[in-house]
């Protein structure tokens, strides 16, 4: 049982460089999201989909561009990362409403 | 707009010691509530959850209980064991016909349980 699969684990990139972190999901979800995990703030909404084809801002979304172009796979991108985007990143999925969310394992970013 | 506030920690414990994590949320309508964890190196996991008011949410042992009056959704165990060590999450989910499943979290609480 796969789940929700999120590549790379790790990655360090320098100022300005981009980079796409790659979510996938094997449990038919409609809804999938990216979340950002910083020290003492808990979990915070970056963008999600409620279905292909759809995005959708959330929190904090500046900085950041996703894409959903198959049903199965949400993708994260960083044009011109920045230090300030120092964190783990976590994708998740659900079928929305009351139900649980499912999450990866975690993206650990570093901007030097 | 939707909060939820979580006793700050980090908590550390001995083995086989009462545990209780408090969660307190704001938000509008009747969310969701939810307790995940987060073992060392891991993603989240739900550990328990409860979608009404008076609802019990169990699992290993954790309890927490939906309470509208007070509005909280406090995390207990009776006797904590080592591998018990985690962060744990507060979250509440809006019910709410556009709230998409997306979830608001507490800061999260880091328990350590000493043998």
């Amino acid at each position: 049982n796969a789940g929700v699969t999120q590549t790379p684990k790790f990655r360090v990139l320098k100022t300005g460089q981009s980079m796409t972190l790659l979510c996938a999901q094997d449990m038919n979800h409609e809804y999938m999201y990216w979340y950002r995990q910083d020290p003492g703030m808990g979990l915070r909404l970056i963008h999600y989909s409620v279905g292909e084809g759809t995005t959708a801002k959330g929190e904090v979304p500046d900085g950041y561009n996703v894409s959903r172009l198959k049903k199965q796979n949400f993708l994260l991108g960083l044009e011109s990362a920045a230090p300030s985007q120092t964190s783990v990143y976590f994708c998740a999925s659900s079928s929305g409403g009351r139900t649980e969310a499912f999450f990866g394992q975690g993206t650990r970013l570093t901007v030097v | 707009g939707d909060s939820v506030t979580q006793m700050e920690g980090p908590v550390t414990l001995s083995e086989e010691a009462f545990l209780t994590i408090n969660c307190t949320y704001t938000a509008t309508g009747y969310p969701s509530l939810f307790w995940y964890v987060q073992y060392p190196g891991e993603g989240l996991q739900l550990l328990l959850k409860a979608t009404k008011a008076d609802d019990k949410g169990s699992n290993k042992g954790f309890e927490a209980t939906y309470r509208k009056e007070t509005t909280s959704f406090h995390l207990e165990k009776g006797s904590v064991q080592v591998s018990d060590s985690a962060v744990y999450f507060c979250a509440l989910s809006d019910a709410g016909g556009t709230s998409y499943g997306k979830l608001t979290f507490g800061q999260g609480t880091i328990l350590t349980v000493h043998p």
